[in-house]
């Protein structure tokens, strides 16, 4: 079975800061991960992924992530945040196994960017 | 290319009725998968649906069931509601087809009231 542990619920930081939101994963099996966003009343978008390859990656509106399989952390950074921002962050795992057990989902950190 | 839809958006039932919620895969996707949502166990695996096939299914009761159809539309049933069903549920839609196709993309999801 796996698990992801998202550290921080909520993350407060000023706009144009830099931010980072952590995710810890546990799994017995290789793992594809993944970070999605969720702005109110909507669904999830997928900001972006780790399937193999450069444990450096970059997605969608300035967001990049780096895995570190000895630290089981797939972290999410932007080196400046915006008003725009504000939302819910989910860091989620999927198994080797072409995700037989679906997507395990962290419980998610709140980013609220203050002016 | 349109994305996933679901519907309806917002629905409100009684305990002890049924129900049932749609989902639209993107054009071409043959892998719908259900999650809910709440805020109590946050976002849980439901189950998947590929080629009409439930492939894969998480940790629920038999009163939560699903079909897929020939051209991969998606529906979900809910029996017998209870209070604790009160959720959004989201459906995602992924190819499926190798391992690098497999993220999945979100629809706005079902805001399921039971009162």
């Amino acid at each position: 079975a796996q698990s992801v542990t998202q550290l921080d619920s909520q993350v407060p930081v000023f706009e144009e800061a830099p931010v980072e939101l952590r995710c810890n994963y546990s799994s017995s099996v290789s793992v594809y991960l993944f970070w999605y966003v969720q702005y109110p009343n909507q669904g999830l978008q997928l900001l972006l992924k780790y399937l193999s390859g450069s444990t450096l990656v970059k997605g969608i509106n300035g967001f990049e992530a780096e895995f570190n399989k000895s630290q089981t952390s797939f972290h999410l950074r932007k080196p400046s945040v915006h008003i725009s921002d504000t939302a819910e962050y989910f860091c989620a795992v999927s198994d080797g196994r072409g995700g037989a057990d679906g997507l395990t989902f962290g419980k998610g950190t709140h980013l609220i960017i203050q002016p | 290319k349109a994305g996933v839809t679901q519907t309806p958006r917002y629905l409100i039932k009684t305990r002890g009725q049924q129900v049932t919620l749609s989902c639209s895969p993107i054009s071409g996707h043959r892998s719908v998968s259900w999650y809910q949502q709440t805020p109590g166990q946050g976002l849980q695996f439901l189950f998947e649906y590929f080629s009409e096939t439930q492939r894969n299914k998480g940790n629920f009761p038999g009163r939560f069931s699903g079909r897929q159809f020939s051209n991969s539309r998606s529906e979900m049933n809910v029996s017998t509601l209870e209070l604790g069903d009160s959720a959004l549920y989201l459906c995602a839609s992924s190819r499926r087809d190798n391992v690098y196709s497999y993220e999945q993309y979100f629809g706005p999801g079902t805001r399921l009231t039971v009162t």
